[in-house]
């Protein structure tokens, strides 16, 4: 199946600098996602962009997709030592459910 | 609206026991995913269930099993435990994908610990 996988996977930036984090997967999709995890707990879903969209806006989260190169990117403005988590991506097929994720960026926002 | 809720919230098993983790997904919401996460293997799909009947199932051997009831509340359980189980299990929910909502909304996860 599919998966999802984020570069790079570790980073580390001061409090209001931008990160920038990207997905790349290998088949079509209907849709993917972003998800944030802090410190092990539950997912929190921030984004979704559909197949047919390139970019979309959400607060200080931007996300593009281009489906030519089965890439996307997040990039979140102005960090907050809040924004520290972990950052997933997470595709999914035509005709179901099922998300496939990658592996996870760690972010890290030092005040 | 409440959130996606799931009991217990921690679990301590012995090797060879069984376990059943609960999730009760966002009111309205009627199909329910299940998801493993471990350091190694990441995020990894179960298996979902729509209208009470298991629609996906990843790549987990049968000691896996889960059930959704008429209120779309979701079981999962895992029959003879074994190390490799220990994992923060994950719950999903979502409306049907027929009604154009791909979101899926998760729990605060079941941490299970197997010794």
């Amino acid at each position: 199946s599919q998966q999802g996988e984020e570069d790079p996977q570790a980073l580390s930036i001061q409090e209001g600098e931008n990160a920038t984090m990207n997905c790349s997967y290998k088949t079509s999709i209907n849709n993917l996602q972003w998800y944030r995890q802090n410190s092990g707990r539950g997912l929190v879903h921030l984004i979704l962009i559909r197949s047919n969209e390139r970019e979309k806006h959400s607060g200080r989260l931007r996300v593009t997709l281009d489906t030519s190169k089965k890439s996307s990117s997040l990039l979140i403005t102005a960090s907050r030592a809040a924004d520290t988590a972990s950052y997933f991506c997470a595709t999914v097929n035509y005709g179901n459910n099922r998300l496939a994720f990658g592996k996870g960026n760690q972010v890290v926002v030092i005040p | 609206k409440a959130g996606v809720t799931q009991t217990p919230r921690y679990l301590i098993k012995t090797r060879g026991q069984q376990v059943t983790l609960s999730c009760s997904p966002i009111s309205g919401h009627r199909s329910v995913s299940w998801y493993q996460q471990t350091p190694g293997q990441g995020l990894q799909f179960l298996f979902e269930y729509f209208s009470e009947t298991q629609r996906n199932k990843g790549n987990f051997p049968g000691r896996f099993s889960g059930r959704q009831f008429s209120n779309s509340r979701s079981e999962m359980n895992v029959s003879t435990l074994e190390l490799g189980d220990s994992a923060l299990y994950l719950c999903a929910s979502s409306l049907d994908p027929g009604q154009g909502s791909e979101t899926q909304y998760f729990g605060p996860g079941t941490r299970l610990l197997v010794l």
